[in-house]
């Protein structure tokens, strides 16, 4: 069964830190995987996905993601985070079949920001 | 270019009600699905509709139901509601001529249940 575990509930870093989110991922096909943010009260939104090709996918807001199929992980990192980047991401994983596209979320890691 | 929208952002209600959530699509998709976000958790699957069909459902009870319009926009309904129904619903849109695989989100409508 399709499932996504992100094992970090809360992260705390200061800012100019970096940063790895890690997400480790349960499929039996190729994945298609996602990285989406929330912030407080808000909805998801996409920060960066990988279908195929290049390992290594950039995203919004200076992310990235590192596909490693002998791992099943998908971990997102960001050189030097800032006060903004407090929020909750969440990884998931996507099954694609005629268009079809249920995705499966982890629990989410909720990042702090110190000053 | 509006994006995804959903209604009302929050509402109460009592064991054993029934509610509907609404959600228009982003222009030019096709495809409505729902989430269940109960707190702390990640989003939960409910069901997903095309062409005014249930195309694929999670695991959730008959209790929760939908329905698409000729225009794509959807309502989820939940009835005898319970306390563990609580959670923020989430409608997300997909598809079109231009489909990427991607899904894109409202923001949510918050139920709380008493």
């Amino acid at each position: 069964a399709q499932s996504v575990t992100q094992p970090d509930i809360h992260i705390t870093v200061s800012e100019g830190a970096s940063l790895e989110l890690r997400c480790n991922y349960s499929y039996g096909a190729t994945p298609y995987l996602f990285w989406y943010v929330q912030s407080p009260g808000q909805g998801l939104q996409l920060l960066l996905k990988y279908f195929s090709g290049d390992t290594l996918v950039q995203g919004i807001k200076g992310f990235e993601a590192e596909f490693k199929r002998s791992q099943s992980s998908f971990n997102l990192r960001k050189p030097s985070v800032h006060w903004s980047d407090a929020a909750e991401y969440f990884c998931a994983v996507g099954a694609r079949s005629g268009g079809y596209n249920k995705l499966i979320f982890g629990a989410g890691t909720r990042l702090a920001v110190h000053p | 270019d509006a994006g995804v929208t959903q209604s009302p952002t929050h509402l109460i209600k009592t064991r054993g009600q029934q509610v509907t959530l609404r959600c228009s699509p982003k222009s030019g998709h096709d495809t409505v699905s729902w989430y269940q976000q109960a707190l702390g958790q990640g989003p939960q699957f409910i069901f997903q509709y095309y062409e005014e069909e249930e195309r694929q459902r999670g695991n959730f009870p008959d209790r929760f139901s939908g329905h698409q319009f000729p225009n794509y926009s959807s309502e989820l309904n939940v009835n005898a509601l319970l306390l563990g129904d609580s959670a923020l619903y989430l409608c997300a849109s997909s598809g079109g001529t231009s489909y990427t695989g991607e899904l894109f989100f409202g923001e949510g409508s918050r139920l709380t249940v008493l």
